[in-house]
């Protein structure tokens, strides 16, 4: 299974983008790289996934290099409501089976 | 819109009592999960599922029990509570072979005295 590291905190300022990388050297050519959001006192929810180059969705889009060994997190215009845990994780693509969840990257958006 | 629900928000009990945590989802997911969530350490998987009566250990099944009779319903057994399992407890679901999207449940948090 792949290992991911991100940076334990970043914070950022309203309106600001925001963009949070992942390493993952050791990625496998059947995984996939996707991202969480959590909430104090909530579960996670899922963000977003990709394989490769680039997946944008309403909410962010991930940037994934050819080489696939890192993945950004990118948060357009980001409010004091995206304050939160983010994850980023690599799996096969099977329904989440042997997802490894890491500590995530605490984002604090300030006004 | 997926609904996975836990038993209990919070929860106390005592050191040797036997626990049950239930999860319960309403999409007709094959998979469920287990995770136990403590500070710095992210969320750790403890089992998970992938059809009624299959089970599956996760990275820390010590401790732990599972039991899903029905596709519905997953639910994680502390047969003899110790303090080091004072944890937030997430339950999860997702579709097989489906992307890796996973839904959680709100949690419960569990203190053992």
């Amino acid at each position: 299974l792949a290992k991911t590291t991100q940076p334990i905190s970043m914070d950022s300022y309203e309106g600001q983008e925001v963009n949070i990388t992942c390493s993952h050297n050791n990625i496998a050519t059947n995984d996939y790289i996707t991202w969480y959001q959590q909430f104090p006192s909530q579960g996670p929810r899922f963000i977003i996934q990709g394989y490769k180059t680039k997946v944008t969705n309403e909410v962010a889009s991930l940037f994934i290099p050819a080489d696939r060994k890192s993945s950004t997190l990118s948060l357009p215009r980001v409010s004091l409501s995206d304050t939160a845990v983010y994850y980023c994780l690599v799996a096969q693509n099977t329904g989440g089976f042997k997802t490894i969840f890491g500590a995530g990257t605490r984002l604090f958006v300030k006004a | 819109d997926v609904k996975v629900t836990q038993s209990s928000r919070y929860l106390v009990k005592r050191t040797g009592e036997k626990v049950f945590l239930e999860c319960v989802q309403d999409m007709d997911h094959e998979n469920m999960f287990w995770y136990r969530q403590d500070p710095g350490l992210g969320l750790r998987l403890i089992y998970f599922s992938y059809d009624v009566k299959m089970k599956e250990k996760g990275d820390i099944p010590e401790g732990y029990s599972v039991s899903r009779e029905k596709k519905e319903r997953f639910s994680l057994i502390l047969e003899s509570a110790s303090t080091n399992q004072t944890s937030m407890y997430l339950c999860a679901s997702s579709l097989l072979r489906e992307g890796n999207e996973q839904f959680f449940g709100p949690g419960t948090r569990l203190t053992v005295l």
